[in-house]
């Protein structure tokens, strides 16, 4: 069974500062896929990296997928009250056609 | 253009009764998936249809099962209702499947008294 362990769980910040959340596997994935969710809302993709090694960056965010394709990292720098979310990783099970999430981390970033 | 739309919002059921929540996918859009969001267990994939044919299946029991019209609508149906169903269910809709960028409706709230 592939799974995705994200860490932390919850992180509560004060607005300028900097954060990683971590998305760790012993399995490969063929790409990754971050989402944000808000309360009482369905996730929204943020990016998917698929190349090892990859790095994307959106605005303050920066993404990140290990070599080896079984971890990544998101990392914003100088938080704002409007990133406060539920932040997920998803991989792509190769072969199975299925989409696993990991457990989420529960950002709040205090003004 | 039209998001995922995914009716009702909220839903009140007891133990033993069955429901059918209703998903509808953004236009053009082939594939429908669903998933169950609980705090415990996170988000975890239950089914994926696409065109009308149920693709890939996740690990719960043959309570929960689902269908997918010629329109691309898709219905999620779960019989002999358990507390433990209570969740946020979501469904996400893509051009050709889960892998692709996927777009997710705001969910039904079941609630299992």
């Amino acid at each position: 069974t592939q799974l995705l362990e994200q860490s932390p769980q919850f992180l509560s910040i004060q607005e300028g500062e900097n954060l990683t959340v971590y998305c760790n596997s012993s399995s490969v994935f063929s790409s990754l896929q971050w989402y944000r969710q808000e309360p009482g809302e369905g996730p929204v993709l943020l990016v998917t990296v698929v190349t090892g090694g990859e790095v994307k960056k959106l605005k303050r965010l920066t993404f990140q997928f290990g070599d080896a394709r079984k971890d990544s990292s998101l990392h914003i720098t100088a938080a704002q009250p409007g990133d406060t979310g539920l932040y997920l990783c998803a991989g792509a099970a190769s072969n199975t056609g299925k989409l696993i999430f990991g457990q989420g981390t529960t950002l709040q970033v205090k003004p | 253009k039209a998001g995922v739309t995914q009716t009702p919002r909220y839903l009140i059921k007891t133990r033993g009764q069955q429901v059918t929540l209703s998903c509808s996918p953004i236009s053009g859009h082939r594939s429908v998936s669903w998933y169950q969001q609980t705090p415990g267990q996170g988000l975890q994939f239950l089914f994926e249809y696409f065109s009308e044919t149920q693709r890939n299946k996740g690990n719960f029991p043959g309570r929960f099962s689902g269908r997918q019209f010629s329109n691309s609508r898709s219905e999620m149906n779960v019989s002999t209702l358990e507390l433990g169903d209570s969740a946020l269910y979501l469904c996400a809709s893509s051009l050709g499947g889960v892998y692709e960028k996927l777009f997710f409706g705001s969910g039904t709230q079941l609630s299992v008294l």
